[in-house]
């Protein structure tokens, strides 16, 4: 089944231990992202990758790293995580032929105390 | 800038009643634009583009490229339609990144 999948799905953590939440897509796609969703404020991206070791920052990057070592797999790493960084975090992957369709993950929802 | 706005935070409705979700957009060209949904504990998915013209699930959406807005319509609301919904375009410098809007989430009542 073409999927995008996301771990951990719920994480509770303290400010300042660094986590990282994973996300691997098995359909080929060159290009994924990551975004986090905030009431009232929708989803905004925080970090793209058009393919391997090439990634840019979105709208939100600070507080967060990426890599892509391998086409499937888009980590997404907090160094130092914060309070404000609480949300639901979406990985997403497409194909680079554009036409818009983004395919999510099921969503890691992330608590720092 | 290109900005996707969705000036309705909630939308209740009752069931078999008609809903309209508003999307506005500001975008220089001509967009493709793009309605998410996303239903309680799933992942976001693509409901409809408009480029492709078809209707999903009983909805439908017409680009309006004089008052730049691509509304969601569905003339009978059902229960099951109850999600949280997103309209979003490409940004023009990365086709494959999504702008989305704030969202609107959809009530229907039995």
């Amino acid at each position: 089944e073409a999927q995008v999948t996301q771990n951990p799905r719920y994480l509770i953590t303290v400010t300042g231990k660094k986590l990282t939440v994973t996300c691997s897509q098995n359909m080929n796609h060159e290009y994924m992202s990551w975004y986090r969703q905030d009431p009232g404020l929708g989803l905004r991206q925080i970090y793209y990758s058009m393919n391997v070791e090439v990634t840019d920052k979105g709208d939100v990057p600070e507080g967060y790293k990426v890599s892509r070592k391998e086409k499937r797999n888009f980590p997404l790493i907090l160094e130092s995580p914060s309070p404000n960084q609480t949300s639901l975090y979406f990985c997403a992957s497409s194909s680079n032929r554009g036409g818009g369709e983004l395919f999510f993950g099921e969503g890691s929802r992330l608590t720092v105390l | 800038a290109q900005r996707v706005t969705q000036p309705e935070k909630l939308l209740s409705v009752f069931k078999g009643a008609p809903v309209e979700l508003k999307c506005n957009y500001s975008y220089s060209g001509s967009p493709e634009l793009f309605w998410y949904v996303q239903y309680s504990r799933q992942r976001l998915q693509l409901l409809l583009r408009h480029i492709s013209r078809e209707s999903i699930k009983g909805f439908t959406a017409d680009l309006n490229k004089g008052e730049t807005s691509f509304h969601l319509k569905k003339p009978f609301a059902q229960e099951e339609d109850s999600a949280m919904y997103y309209c979003a375009l490409p940004a023009t410098y990365n086709t494959d990144k999504l702008i989305f809007g704030t969202g609107t989430r959809l009530q229907v009542f039995p």
